[in-house]
């Protein structure tokens, strides 16, 4: 079965002090995997897609990367509107029913204090 | 990056009534999905809903609870049925557009 787990879920960071988030998959067939952003009471930003293992990307503070198994989402010195809910999810390869299913874990709360 | 509006953005309903959920694309898309996130839970898919023809629900999920309709390839309804209490939970859109995914603002639905 298709499933995805973040850690820590919940993950709270001195302004300044880098870390990483992590989200562990296991897909029959990996079509993408996604990064989003969730602020309280708005829905999913989205963030990155990242396709194969050994690619990253690259937006500000943050960096997205893959291998066969997981992916890191690394903070590096975090500033308190970096505080959000970050949610990964995958997409499998074409199932049956003919559509891309994303499958999301239960994210990861970070809290970035001054 | 297709932009989507939700409406209503809230909304608190008496138990046994129906919420219906409109998701308006500023593009035209094939496919459009709808995720409930229960209260400090991640999203769940329940349906996907492509234009003219019957949306297909997910294992949990039924029609006859979550109708949705897809008139056109810009907008979308859900309609939550006959609620109650267990269905208070923030309902999303989502669309497709150049392999990336995303989201409206979501519908916060509370059932008293």
């Amino acid at each position: 079965e298709d499933q995805v787990t973040q850690s820590p879920e919940a993950l709270r960071l001195q302004e300044g002090e880098s870390s990483s988030l992590n989200c562990s998959y296991t897909v029959s067939g990996l079509r993408g995997l996604f990064w989003y952003r969730q602020d309280p009471g708005k829905g999913p930003e989205f963030l990155f897609t990242l396709y194969s293992a050994g690619e990253e990307k690259e937006k500000e503070r943050l960096k997205a990367t893959l291998t066969k198994k997981e992916s890191f989402l690394h903070i590096t010195a975090p500033k308190p509107e970096d505080s959000a809910t970050y949610l990964c999810a995958v997409q499998a390869h074409l199932f049956s029913g003919g559509y891309n299913k994303l499958i999301f874990g239960a994210g990861t709360r970070l809290a970035v204090h001054p | 990056s297709a932009v989507i509006s939700q409406k209503p953005s809230r909304d608190i309903c008496q138990r046994g009534t129906s919420l219906t959920i409109q998701c308006q694309v500023d593009s035209q898309v094939t496919m459009m999905f709808w995720y409930r996130q229960q209260p400090g839970q991640s999203l769940t898919l329940i349906a996907t809903a492509n234009q003219g023809s019957e949306a297909t629900y997910e294992s949990g999920f039924v029609i006859d609870k979550f109708p949705i309709s897809r008139p056109n390839l810009t907008f979308s309804t859900l309609t939550v049925s006959n609620m109650s209490p267990e269905d208070s939970s923030i309902y999303l859109c989502s669309v497709e557009d150049s392999a990336e995914a995303f989201f409206g603002q979501g519908t916060r639905l509370t059932v008293v």
